[in-house]
């Protein structure tokens, strides 16, 4: 167990719809990263936090958002989802350290229709 | 920019064999090296990891070697168990800000 928890851990939508993904991350940890896999693109950097702020963004699309809040959790905002979307969508928090470790929470699968 | 190229997978070992897995990686600077691996239905998960040159990151009998002269760092195993079949991921960092991985290698282990 990481320690980061993610929720919900399925969800199956329909192209169009607005979804949210939520993770809480490691208590004491203030960064928290946003990664999406898929199969034909393997794991790509979205977006992370850090104490509330935006620290660096990715391949992050413009249908998307996130945000983290003062108690640290962060969600991710998908809308507008297209076929395209469904994917694995991993959460990682960390503390900041330049040789710092990401921990991992169990992703969030989600199916477009 | 700063990325990381592992080798491509499917690899199928058998038990007790020894595992080689590529990485090398592009970056400017001194980054730290890590490799991930993810089990199935699992997240990822830290490996092992090297913060300089010529450091040495060892964890459940995998090894890998910083080497800055050939840019690469090499996951190895001398004797790879059923256990071992995951999907490892090559990463790099500088400054915990942006973790690049590479695009993963899936290892399956037959008994």
């Amino acid at each position: 167990d990481s320690g980061v928890t993610q929720t919900p851990k399925h969800l199956i939508t329909a192209t169009g719809q607005r979804v949210t993904l939520r993770c809480s991350p490691r208590s004491g940890d203030l960064s928290v990263y946003w990664y999406q896999q898929s199969l034909d693109q393997g794991l790509q950097f979205l977006i992370q936090y850090y104490n509330g702020e935006e620290r660096a963004k990715g391949n992050i699309l413009e249908r998307f958002s996130a945000q983290q809040f003062p108690d640290l959790h962060s969600e991710l905002n998908l809308s507008s989802l297209e076929l395209g979307d469904s994917a694995l969508y991993f959460c990682a928090s960390s503390v900041q350290t330049y040789t710092g470790e990401l921990f991992f929470g169990e992703g969030s699968r989600l199916t477009v229709l | 920019g700063d990325s990381v190229t592992q080798m491509e997978g499917p690899v199928t070992l058998s038990e007790e064999a020894f595992l080689t897995i590529n990485c090398t990686y592009t970056a400017t600077g001194y980054p730290s090296l890590f490799w991930y691996v993810q089990y199935p239905g699992e997240g990822l998960q830290l490996l092992l990891k090297a913060t300089k040159a010529d450091d040495k990151g060892s964890n459940k009998g995998f090894e890998a070697t910083y080497r800055k002269e050939t840019t690469s760092f090499h996951l190895e195993k001398g004797s790879v168990q059923v256990s071992d079949s995951a999907v490892y991921f090559c990463a790099l960092s500088k400054n915990n800000n942006d973790m690049r991985f590479g695009a993963g290698t899936r290892l399956t282990v037959k008994p």
